[in-house]
């Protein structure tokens, strides 16, 4: 069974920074795409940013663009987004999403989702 | 960007209707719309990716059609599980958007 397993998230002051992890098993990491997909409190889907699974292919929402940073490490099956000048706006539960297989880029697999809270 | 316009925003149904959710892009996506139902306090599952191609382990219950623009989701014989909120997604183009969702309440 495919798992992601997202750590990372918490408590951060506006301007700082947290760096979330997303530890996946049971398929072939290298061989598929990722995404990042945040929700904030009580509010819709967000799509954050996707990264393709060997060799550049990196996508920013504008929102985030310039802040945050995606990226794996194939060797350890793990995805990373790095956050940077936090704010207040980017409080959500941060999700995991692996790519789906001919799906070009919906996400067929999500981690349980880490929450984020900037606050002061 | 391309927009996601989902209606209703929100729909009460009985157990064996059939409930019908619509999405429309602000310009064309081919084939490349997917659902999602999302329960409170957890992840967004996917129903339906490629606009008609049903995920493994989802009901049969469950249905996509659509091309271009204009998209449908629809249950055929509502279920008491079935109560959630949906959401497309289009997955043709970044930056990838969501439509705004459409609570669905079992009477």
């Amino acid at each position: 069974e495919v798992q992601l397993l997202e750590s990372g998230g918490g408590l951060v002051q506006p301007g700082g920074s947290l760096r979330l992890s997303c530890a996946a098993s049971a398929f072939t990491f290298s061989n598929y795409a990722m995404g990042w997909v945040r929700q904030a409190p009580g509010e819709g889907l967000e799509w954050v940013s996707s990264i393709v699974g060997r060799g550049g292919g990196i996508y920013y929402a504008d929102s985030v663009k310039g802040r945050f940073t995606i990226s794996r490490d194939n060797s350890k099956n793990t995805l990373y987004l790095q956050m940077n000048s936090l704010r207040g706006e980017d409080t959500a539960v941060y999700y995991c999403a692996k790519v789906g297989f001919s799906s070009n880029w919906s996400f067929d697999y999500w981690g349980q989702g880490t929450l984020v809270t900037v606050s002061s | 960007d391309i927009q996601m316009t989902q209606s209703p925003s929100s729909v009460s149904a009985s157990v064996g209707d059939r409930v019908t959710i619509t999405c429309r892009a602000s310009q064309g996506i081919s084939i490349w719309l997917a659902w999602y139902q999302q329960k409170p306090g957890k992840a967004p599952k996917l129903l339906i990716y490629a606009a008609s191609s049903l995920q493994s382990g989802v009901p049969s219950r469950f249905s996509g059609s659509g091309s271009g623009t204009d998209f449908t989701l629809t249950i055929s014989s509502l279920q008491p599980d079935d109560s959630a909120t949906y959401y497309c997604q289009q997955a043709n183009t970044f930056p990838i958007t969501f439509g705004q969702g459409t609570r669905l309440e079992i009477k």
